[in-house]
């Protein structure tokens, strides 16, 4: 079945700096999504892509769905102590989602 | 506006027993999905409903089933409780089946089973 490899895992950074991560997928997806969810809560929807090659900002969160529609990244820039959560990416129509990137953020 | 609420918040049950958990989607929303987060992981897909109808399930056993009502909210119920059923169950929403996927998820029902 379609499986979604997220990474890294896990970051810790200083706050101030620039977090990139990223999802590869094993099928073609036409929808790449990014999410945050923070503990006791549901995840909450940040990005929506729909087009191969497709670049798309929220503020400091920029994504991007990849040429072969088998990859998607995010970057978050000038990271803040409420950036601290899990992101996960998640693709398709009912929706495959990765393992999460787990983001500390130090102050 | 109310964003996608789910009832309970959380739930304790023990094995065998069986459990319904509620769903009410943003309103105007007419496609509701059910998905299971087991802690350390991304949620798994369940079910999808759209229009009272099952457009999509996962990979769960027969004793997960789920239903929509008009007016749009959705329960999910689970038979014969395991302990592996514990997990934090969401709901998503979305404004219709295709066309866009973006789902709005609820804060979930944490179910644990002993």
């Amino acid at each position: 079945g379609q499986q979604l490899n997220q990474s890294p895992q896990s970051m810790f950074i200083q706050e101030g700096e620039d977090v990139s991560m990223n999802c590869t997928s094993s099928s073609i997806f036409n929808t790449w999504l990014w999410y945050k969810q923070e503990p006791g809560e549901g995840p909450v929807l940040l990005i929506a892509l729909y087009k191969a090659g497709e670049l798309t900002s929220n503020g400091r969160l920029t994504a991007q769905f990849g040429i072969t529609r088998k990859d998607s990244f995010l970057n978050i820039s000038a990271s803040i102590p409420s950036d601290v959560g899990i992101y996960f990416c998640a693709g398709g129509g009912k929706l495959i989602f990765g393992q999460g990137t787990e983001l500390s953020v130090k102050p | 506006d109310a964003g996608v609420t789910q009832s309970p918040t959380h739930l304790i049950k023990t094995r065998g027993q069986h459990v319904t958990l509620r769903c009410s989607p943003i309103s105007g929303h007419k496609s509701v999905s059910w998905y299971q987060q087991v802690l350390g992981q991304g949620p798994q897909f369940i079910f999808q409903y759209y229009e009272k109808e099952e457009r999509g399930r996962g990979n769960f056993p027969d004793r997960f089933s789920a239903r929509q009502f008009p007016n749009y909210s959705s329960e999910l119920n689970v038979n014969a409780l395991l302990l592996g059923d514990s997990a934090l169950y969401l709901c998503a929403s979305s404004p219709v089946l295709r066309g866009t996927y973006e789902q709005y998820f609820g804060p979930g029902t944490r179910l644990t089973v002993t």
